[in-house]
């Protein structure tokens, strides 16, 4: 099993506010996915980083893969209640499919 | 659209008996579909692998003979609970990846079980 802590594993904020979230391994990943789950659903792809060091934008969602290919953050600006959700990072699919611990947000209005 | 479906959505059983939840892939063949578990708020938790003509992996702490998984073609994956107990009551996910690309990852909706 490939570990891939989450933190914080819970963040409730109000409307408007920053957050970040973190992914961290002592595995070093080819590449690493990011997931929100709404309440009920499956998990939904956001985005998928590949080379150490990169950084992709979603909108108001920043995403950065560490140089090193261990560990990922997700930063979210002025947050929003659609923005609720359970965020869950893995590494790509191969043989088994392992996910982050996950970060459960709540976006205050 | 969707491209994995799960049957039912939510299901709720009395204890002791058996339940049956489908996956399907849409419009895609699927050799290998996995299967989640997750309680409210947690992340998902890798139960099995199902494998199409063959036996599916089992996760170490998974209870093969509790839940049954049968990958009967390369589009329809089943897993079956039995003997439910309360404690089994959870929500279950599947997935199936497309062949080739990081990205070729689709999950179902989700099955909620309830068992009384």
């Amino acid at each position: 099993t490939q570990l891939l802590e989450q933190s914080p594993q819970f963040l409730s904020i109000q409307e408007g506010e920053n957050l970040t979230v973190y992914c961290n391994s002592s595995s070093v990943f080819s590449s690493l996915q990011w997931y929100r789950q709404e309440p009920g659903e499956g998990p939904v792809l956001l985005v998928t980083v590949v080379t150490g060091g990169e950084v992709k934008k979603l909108k108001r969602l920043t995403f950065q893969f560490g140089d090193a290919r261990k560990d990922s953050s997700l930063h979210i600006t002025a947050a929003q209640p659609g923005d609720t959700g359970l965020y869950l990072c893995a590494p790509s699919p191969g043989n088994q499919f392992y996910f982050g611990t996950g970060t459960s947000l709540t976006v205050i209005p | 659209g969707a491209v994995v479906s799960q049957h039912p959505s939510r299901v709720i059983c009395k204890s002791g008996t058996s339940v049956k939840i489908e996956c399907r892939s849409l419009d895609f063949q699927a050799t290998t579909m996995f299967w989640y578990r997750q309680f409210p708020k947690k992340s998902l938790m890798l139960m099995a692998t199902s494998n199409e003509g063959s036996k599916a992996t089992y996760e170490q702490g998974v209870e093969k003979d509790k839940f049954l998984i049968n990958h009967a073609s390369l589009t329809l994956s089943t897993l079956t609970v039995t003997s439910a107990h309360p404690e089994d009551s959870s929500f279950y996910i599947c997935s199936a990846p497309l062949a080739g690309g990081p990205d070729a990852q689709y999950f179902g909706p989700g099955t909620r079980l309830t068992v009384l």
